[in-house]
């Protein structure tokens, strides 16, 4: 398995302008979270989708941020307008959904720079 | 709000040396405890703890954790540079698959 994978893997864009993050879970997962990593701020969660459905953005920063999964393959998370604190490693992470709690695996992580 | 402190915040041994890592949480209906290692790129999974008392060992790594007193230890024997890493620590509750990560100790080994 390719495991999750994200694109781009590293973005550079000027502030204001709008920011799309790619995500393509481990086939057969079906929960996927998205976080961001911050030195000062460490992993946050930002929000989390089982089966395709949003269960938990309580960490979205702001109505800048907005996330979506229309399928089981494939979500997004975008910033619109972008802003220089935004600027960290977002990454995908993917599990099966169940209990016990199965492992997240990363993806390799999306490094944004806003300027 | 679920809440994890990792100690110490970062260490610096040499080669050989023994190291033991700290996660201390709260957590309203705590379900696992994860511990994870981050290199250069993305955090890999190490252990999940759900039972006290059960140490849980891959090669040189073992874990434990304690739910009475909550928290868990990450021990490290015979150091190698190799495992110069971010070692993160993460608590999951009953309310779903989703994880609250501590800060992180940042382990650098010295040759």
């Amino acid at each position: 398995d390719a495991g999750v994978i994200q694109s781009p893997r590293h973005e550079v864009t000027e502030m204001g302008q709008e920011v799309t993050l790619r995500c393509k879970p481990i086939s057969g997962h079906n929960s996927l979270f998205w976080y961001r990593q911050t030195m000062m701020r460490g992993l946050e969660l930002l929000i989390y989708f089982n089966n395709n459905v949003p269960i938990d953005d309580s960490g979205m920063p702001e109505d800048r941020f907005s996330a979506k999964m229309p399928n089981a393959s494939f979500s997004t998370l975008k910033i619109q307008p972008s802003e220089p604190r935004d600027s960290a490693v977002y990454f995908c992470a993917s599990s099966q959904q169940g209990n016990p709690l199965y492992e997240q695996y990363f993806g390799p992580g999306t490094r944004l720079t806003v300027t | 709000e679920d809440k994890v402190v990792q100690s110490p915040l970062s260490l610096v041994v040499h080669e050989g040396d023994t190291v033991t890592l700290n996660c201390s949480y709260e957590v309203t209906n705590f379900r696992s405890l994860l511990w994870y290692k981050q290199e250069k790129k993305a955090p890999t999974f190490l252990f999940m703890l759900t039972s006290s008392g059960i140490e849980k060992k891959s090669g040189r790594l073992s874990s434990i954790l304690d739910k009475k007193e909550l928290f868990s230890i990450l021990n490290i024997t015979a150091t190698q540079t190799g495992d110069s890493a971010i070692y993160l620590c993460a608590v999951n509750n009953n309310a779903g698959n989703m994880l609250t990560f501590g800060g992180g100790t940042r382990l650098m080994v010295k040759p």
